[in-house]
């Protein structure tokens, strides 16, 4: 069964950083494409970042650029996002999610919630 | 970047229906299209790929069509446990740009 289990969410000020993990099972890992997705409160998925199954290639959206990446352990079966320079309006459930042979996203994790707040 | 623009926003529905949700994108995107039900407080679940193919485990009821910049997801006959919020996002291009998404309630 696969399974993506997030982690490293938290309370976290302006400007500050956080490193979300997400630990994967159930497949082989580094056969796989991944992503990260974020959901602000109440609203719609936002797509924030990509990475290869190497992790040779990367992909960030324009507002996360410069401030997040994305990055894998493919040892450890586990995905990482390393967010710096945290905005308000990066506060948001963060879903990892595995990309399918097809280049869809076929699997989510439970998702992680980021608050930043002074 | 693809916009992708789903209609309509909200949708009610009773029990035994049939409805249909539209997701157009800004720019041709042949049939790299994704449709995700999401229901309050869980994460997205993937359901159709590649614009009509059903994720494994997804009942039949489901059903996607389209090409190019238009695209249908269709649900019949529903059933409570299928009023949720639905995505559309398309995987042509980075990034992979999700619709605002339909919120199908119950009548």
């Amino acid at each position: 069964e696969v399974q993506l289990v997030e982690s490293g969410g938290g309370l976290v000020q302006p400007g500050g950083s956080l490193r979300l993990s997400c630990a994967a099972s159930g497949f082989i890992f580094s056969n796989y494409a991944m992503h990260w997705v974020r959901q602000a409160p109440g609203e719609g998925l936002e797509y924030v970042s990509a990475i290869s199954s190497n992790g040779g290639s990367t992909y960030h959206t324009n507002s996360v650029k410069g401030r997040f990446t994305i990055s894998r352990d493919n040892s450890k079966n586990t995905l990482f996002l390393q967010m710096g320079s945290l905005r308000g309006e990066d506060m948001a459930v963060y879903y990892c999610a595995r990309e399918g042979r097809g280049n869809w996203i076929d699997y989510w994790g439970q998702g992680i919630l980021v608050t930043v707040s002074s | 970047d693809i916009q992708m623009t789903q209609s309509p926003s909200s949708l009610s529905a009773s029990v035994g229906d049939r409805v249909t949700i539209t997701c157009r994108a800004s720019q041709g995107i042949s049939n790299y299209l994704a449709w995700f039900q999401q229901k309050p407080g869980k994460a997205p679940k993937s359901l159709i790929y590649a614009t009509s193919s059903l994720q494994s485990g997804v009942p039949s009821k489901f059903s996607g069509s389209g090409s190019g910049t238009d695209f249908t997801l269709t649900i019949s006959s529903l059933q409570p446990e299928d009023f949720a919020t639905y995505y559309c996002q398309q995987y042509n291009s980075y990034p992979y740009t999700f619709g605002q998404g339909t919120k199908l309630e119950i009548k």
